[in-house]
């Protein structure tokens, strides 16, 4: 199985300020990685998948990047909406794991 | 429009048995790729299970052998049936279907999740 590891486990950004997101794959999964965003209550979001494609509807300020093991998702300025858990999910092999969370709180 | 209804959850005891159900609109889901995911309490998420198109079923490791998918074409729904339930299988349980047709890996719509919890 895949380990995905996520960093940091929390992120205080200021409102408008850039934000930088790490994920971390145990062996290489090419660019085969999902980020999706989760706010309380509800059900996750698909924001990026094959690590740099934009989902449908996702603003631009946000971009993912990376390949092989180390992945960036990157929202360069923070709108309120966007405080929330962020996670990572590799699609390379069977199980489809993910990574433990990113909290992006207002600093 | 791409809609997802997860049913079936509730309180059921240690060993006890399950069935979710999740009713897709919008779509045909013979056709594509379908999981479903869980999230324990506070936690994060964890991968359950796929059907894909052609029919095969993958687990994840703390499931296989209790946990089984499967779908009914007919009524576009998908199943998982839940057996010698534990404890630790409490959790919000999602229904999610692959962005692509294609089957990326990547689940680009998902249901608002039905609440299983294990306990006596």
């Amino acid at each position: 199985e895949i380990v995905m590891t996520q960093s940091p486990a929390t992120l205080s950004v200021s409102p408008g300020e850039r934000a930088t997101l790490s994920c971390r794959a145990s062996q290489s999964i090419t660019t085969a990685l999902a980020w999706y965003q989760q706010k309380p209550g509800q059900a996750p979001r698909l924001l990026i998948y094959d690590a740099i494609t934009r989902a449908t509807g996702i603003p631009a300020r946000f971009s993912g990047s990376g390949s092989g093991t180390e992945f960036t998702l990157t929202i360069s300025s923070l709108q309120s909406e966007d405080f929330a858990v962020y996670y990572c999910q590799q699609s390379n092999n069977w199980p489809g794991t993910f990574g433990q969370g990113t909290r992006v709180e207002i600093k | 429009e791409v809609q997802l209804v997860e049913s079936g959850g509730g309180l059921i005891q240690p060993g006890g048995s399950l069935r979710l159900s999740c009713a897709a609109s919008g779509f045909t889901v013979s056709s594509e790729y379908m999981n479903w995911v869980r999230q324990a309490p506070g936690k994060g998420l964890e991968w359950v299970s796929v059907i894909f198109s052609d029919g095969d079923a993958y687990y994840a490791d703390s499931v296989r052998g209790r946990f089984s998918i499967s779908r009914d074409n007919s009524r576009d729904t998908v199943y998982l049936q839940m057996n010698n339930l534990r404890a630790e299988d409490t959790a919000v349980y999602y229904c999610a279907r692959d962005v692509s047709p294609y089957g990326l890996g990547a689940m680009g719509y998902w249901g608002q999740g039905t609440l299983v919890t294990v306990s006596s």
